[in-house]
């Protein structure tokens, strides 16, 4: 099972909107809605952020939203903040009771 | 409140053998699943597999049949990964995770256990 491709890096400034990608493939990301998004500031516990693609657990700010278009999903962070900085990572079911993650993005907020 | 306590960290020589504990508790331990996830040092997630709560029957990924060992105690809501034939790239943070439905999202986290295989 290889792990999904995500962009090792991306950017904004505080107010912005970026979009971190999480491409996979037909058995994974495009075969199933079941793709979560997880953040994790450095030294910390992963935090799950969305789950079944596009929901949001209790308490993640609306600020959050992801989505998914054939064998890529998508998180979205508009309204950036200084605490959004963190790595964040897709995962997502891969058939047979199995599941994938992707390698991680580090989100900087200039 | 949903709790996942793990043993504290380890260090250990190359061959020996670990098993690190994940105490559940605010919950009924026997309706969710029982995931372990692996981060190597600046690196990133990697999931080892899941257990079966209810049943015991235990699932592993690629690349961690054979020295990887999931078990359960339900009379104490925890559960065990050991790590045996231990080798220096299997230094790494493992963390439990509960799973939802069983295995779609991991909805709480264990802090961690730090484990080191250096001789």
């Amino acid at each position: 099972q290889s792990a999904l491709t995500q962009p090792r890096s991306v950017s904004g400034s505080p107010g912005q909107s970026v979009t971190i990608s999480c491409t996979g493939t037909s058995s994974d990301v495009g075969g199933y809605n079941y793709v979560s998004w997880y953040q994790q500031h450095p030294g910390k516990v992963p935090k799950l952020m969305i789950y079944d693609v596009s929901k949001r657990p209790s308490g993640v700010p609306d600020r959050f939203s992801g989505s998914k278009s054939g064998n890529t999903a998508s998180l979205t962070i508009s309204g950036l903040q200084a605490e959004d900085e963190a790595d964040y990572y897709c995962c997502s079911y891969a058939g047979t009771y199995n599941v994938v993650f992707g390698g991680g993005t580090k989100l900087t907020v200039l | 409140q949903v709790q996942l306590v793990q043993s504290g960290s380890e260090l250990k020589k190359p061959g020996a053998s670990v098993k690190v504990s994940c105490k559940a508790s605010g919950y009924s331990f026997t309706t969710y699943a029982m995931n372990w996830v692996r981060q190597a040092p600046g690196q990133g997630l990697e999931w080892i597999g899941w257990i079966n709560t209810n049943t015991g029957s235990p699932t592993y990924a690629q690349g961690f049949t054979g020295r990887f060992v999931f078990s359960l105690d339900t009379s104490v809501s925890t559960a065990y990964l050991q790590i045996n034939s231990l080798k220096a790239e299997d230094t790494a943070v493992y963390y439990c995770a509960r799973g939802f439905s069983p295995i779609m999202y991991f909805d709480y986290w264990g802090q961690g256990t730090l484990v080191t295989v250096s001789s």
